[in-house]
């Protein structure tokens, strides 16, 4: 595609249920991160894939947490069991492999409401 | 660990000034710098990419430089309007991409 696709734009769901975001990386990006940013805050780091390689779950706050990235293109982040501070907008950006010249570049996020 | 660090974390200047964001990294070993802007409830917007070999990238009325060696960027934006006013963000690329906290800038008519 032409830029980073993520479904939906907004989501409501009730406290205690099941999310999953999409994200559509850029066509032959082997790179693919997710971050948070809740509001008014700077961006935090989730998960990190790049090509074959075991990804960076580091950021992932809690094991209600999940990432996966199927075929090495589209990502999916699955959050269990919602809470209220699970309420952000949901970042993803995609890169060529980590090198020179690999700039990366954003969707427009998926905004999580829990109620 | 890579940590980045914007200064300052908020401006405000009068329509028609230049002005100067900074960024400082820990750790210089580094493939790229990138700034991005972002809007209030919007994704972020990459404005430039400097790679490591670079000592600076323009993109009209923005100018940005890196000193790799001194873990050091800044980012010129040149006769301020008011539509600049945005967060900006900068981020280095190692064997990830790390962000700085953001420079919330605003340009008042």
């Amino acid at each position: 595609g032409a830029g980073v696709s993520q479904s939906p734009s907004n989501k409501v769901t009730e406290k205690g249920k099941d999310v999953e975001l999409r994200c559509d990386p850029i066509s032959g990006h082997t790179a693919l991160y997710w971050y948070r940013q809740s509001l008014g805050q700077g961006l935090e780091f989730l998960i990190y894939f790049q090509g074959n390689s075991a990804p960076d779950k580091s950021g992932l706050p809690s094991d209600r947490f999940s990432a996966e990235r199927t075929g090495g293109s589209v990502s999916t982040l699955t959050i269990q069991r919602t809470q209220q501070e699970d309420s952000a907008v949901y970042l993803c950006a995609s890169s060529l492999a980590p090198g020179q010249g690999a700039e990366a570049f954003f969707g427009q996020g998926t905004r999580l409401t829990v109620v | 660990k890579q940590e980045v660090t914007q200064i300052p974390a908020a401006l405000s200047v009068p329509e028609g000034e230049n002005l100067v964001l900074n960024c400082s990294f820990t750790d210089s070993a580094i493939y790229n710098l990138q700034w991005f802007r972002q809007d209030p409830g919007k994704g972020l917007t990459s404005l430039l990419l400097i790679q490591s070999s670079q000592r600076e990238q323009t993109s009209g009325r923005l100018n940005a430089s890196l000193d790799k060696s001194s873990g050091r960027s800044t980012l010129y934006i040149a006769a301020s309007q008011p539509g600049d006013s945005a967060t900006y963000l900068c981020a280095v690329q190692g064997n990830m991409l790390t962000f700085g906290g953001g420079t919330r800038l605003m340009v008042k008519p």
